[in-house]
């Protein structure tokens, strides 16, 4: 298994661009989820889905999208970037969203955004 | 929502037993206590997670207090390569984790 992948592992972005932060994994998990890193401070929940066709939003959802067309995929959108969404970005998965699971995480994809 | 508290940062010397505390004083009956660690540079991975007993696993041990207000992580003999910051969260059984909370953790350092 390759676990959770994300790419790219680092991109810059200048303001007002938009690009899509890929993540997939290969466990057949239900669960997905996008967190944002800020130097620093620890994890913030940006949206979530818990399985195809289901999203919701997480702490911190402005300026992202998200969708979930199949089990393995859960695409970021960054619809116009801004200087603010500079962070690390983690993907995560887990079997099902409760706590008797333990979640998967990604790599991460560090942005910079000019 | 039920939180954690952690130590900011911890030091230890390598080849020693390190004590990582958490206090949950609002954790649910139904929450699990999870650890996460976050080596430099990669994402969070899994270290251990228990509910009421005690835990061991090949990476650490759990023990969590008869009221569950606190637990406490126990890395058996501290190596260079546990140096990173450690995440203590509460996940409910069947609640979806859009309430769960990572705070800042406490940064290990450990000294050879």
């Amino acid at each position: 298994n390759a676990g959770v992948t994300q790419t790219p592992k680092f991109q810059v972005l200048k303001t007002g661009q938009s690009m899509t932060l890929q993540c997939a994994q290969d466990m057949n998990h239900e669960y997905m989820s996008w967190y944002r890193q800020d130097p620093g401070m620890g994890l913030r929940l940006i949206h979530y889905s818990v399985g195809a066709g289901i999203t919701d939003q997480g702490e911190v959802p402005n300026g992202y999208n998200v969708s979930r067309s199949t089990t393995e995929d859960f695409p970021l959108r960054l619809l116009s970037a801004a200087p603010s969404q500079t962070s690390v970005y983690f993907c995560a998965s887990s079997y099902r969203p409760s706590g008797r699971e333990t979640q998967y995480f990604g790599p991460g994809t560090r942005l910079l955004v000019l | 929502d039920a939180k954690t508290t952690q130590p900011n940062s911890m030091e230890s010397n390598e080849e020693e037993p390190v004590h990582l505390p958490c206090n949950h004083s609002t954790i649910s009956g139904t929450d699990y206590i999870h650890w996460y660690r976050q080596l430099p540079s990669q994402g969070p991975e899994y270290v251990i997670h228990g509910l009421t007993s005690n835990v061991n696993n090949r990476m650490a041990s759990l023990a969590i207090a008869e009221d569950r207000k606190s637990s406490t992580l126990i890395l058996h003999r501290a190596t260079l390569r546990d140096a990173a910051v450690y995440y203590c969260i509460l996940r409910d059984v069947e609640t979806s984790y859009d309430k769960v909370i990572f705070g800042p953790g406490t940064s290990l350092s450990v000294i050879p």
